[in-house]
């Protein structure tokens, strides 16, 4: 149980594009998704908190039109990076609840966003 | 808002040795304070996670303390062996805080035959 998967792994854009990346919960309804941003040997940083049919919760200094989070259903969540410039090149990672209790996190793979 | 410290950064023990990693938080209202296993280039796995209402939780070779008064929690590693060789992180949430984790800032532990 718990499993968390990310889509796509990696990806490679030109700098002014979009990308999309999208959090599913396979084996079970997560009531909340969360998405972080990994640099280079540091901690994960929350970027917004996201409950299914509600507007997403951005943690202060993250650009909501920026970072544009969408949670369709219990199982699916989207994070668009829109006009993606090198400084946004990171690790992006999701996580859902609700399988274990409302605190309980499981982490998606993440994706590997590089902007050229 | 939540503030998480996490010493050390960096840990190197030999293999069999016990490795304890520290953690400590300023938001009293936290409750919920799990560890998780970082491998270079993969997701963070939970490997354990203590409430507040406990003091000491096991699993095999793994042990979380936790001290309410202090505010401070332990990840202890026993019988280390070189797939142990990871970043640990830590991490407190409370709900009045949306259930949001807050992570300290990793440790490298590494696992020397």
């Amino acid at each position: 149980g718990a499993v968390v998967s990310q889509h796509p792994s990696r990806v490679i854009c030109k700098s002014g594009t979009s990308v999309k990346i999208e959090c599913r919960s396979l084996d079970f309804q997560a009531t909340t998704m969360f998405w972080y941003r990994q640099f280079p040997k540091q901690s994960l940083m929350l970027m917004a908190t996201s409950n299914e049919g509600s507007k997403a919760t951005y943690e202060q200094g993250v650009e909501k039109d920026k970072f544009l989070i969408n949670h369709a259903s219990l199982t699916l969540s989207t994070l668009t990076v829109t006009s993606a410039h090198p400084e946004d090149s990171s690790f992006y990672i999701c996580s859902a609840s609700g399988l274990a209790g409302p605190d309980t996190q499981y982490f998606g793979p993440g994706t590997r966003l590089t902007v050229l | 808002g939540e503030n998480v410290e996490q010493h050390p950064s960096t840990l190197s023990v030999q293999e069999g040795d016990s490795a304890v990693i520290k953690c400590t938080y300023s938001d009293s209202a936290s409750n919920y304070f799990p560890w998780y296993k970082q491998e270079l280039g993969k997701r963070p796995q939970l490997i354990i996670d203590i409430r507040s209402n406990v003091g000491e939780k096991k699993d095999q070779r793994i042990a979380v303390t936790l001290n309410k008064t202090a505010k401070h929690f332990s990840l202890h590693i026993t019988e280390t062996q070189p797939e142990d060789s990871a970043v640990y992180f830590c991490a407190a949430s409370s709900p009045g805080g949306g259930n949001k984790l807050t992570f300290g800032t990793g440790t490298q532990l590494k696992v020397e035959l």
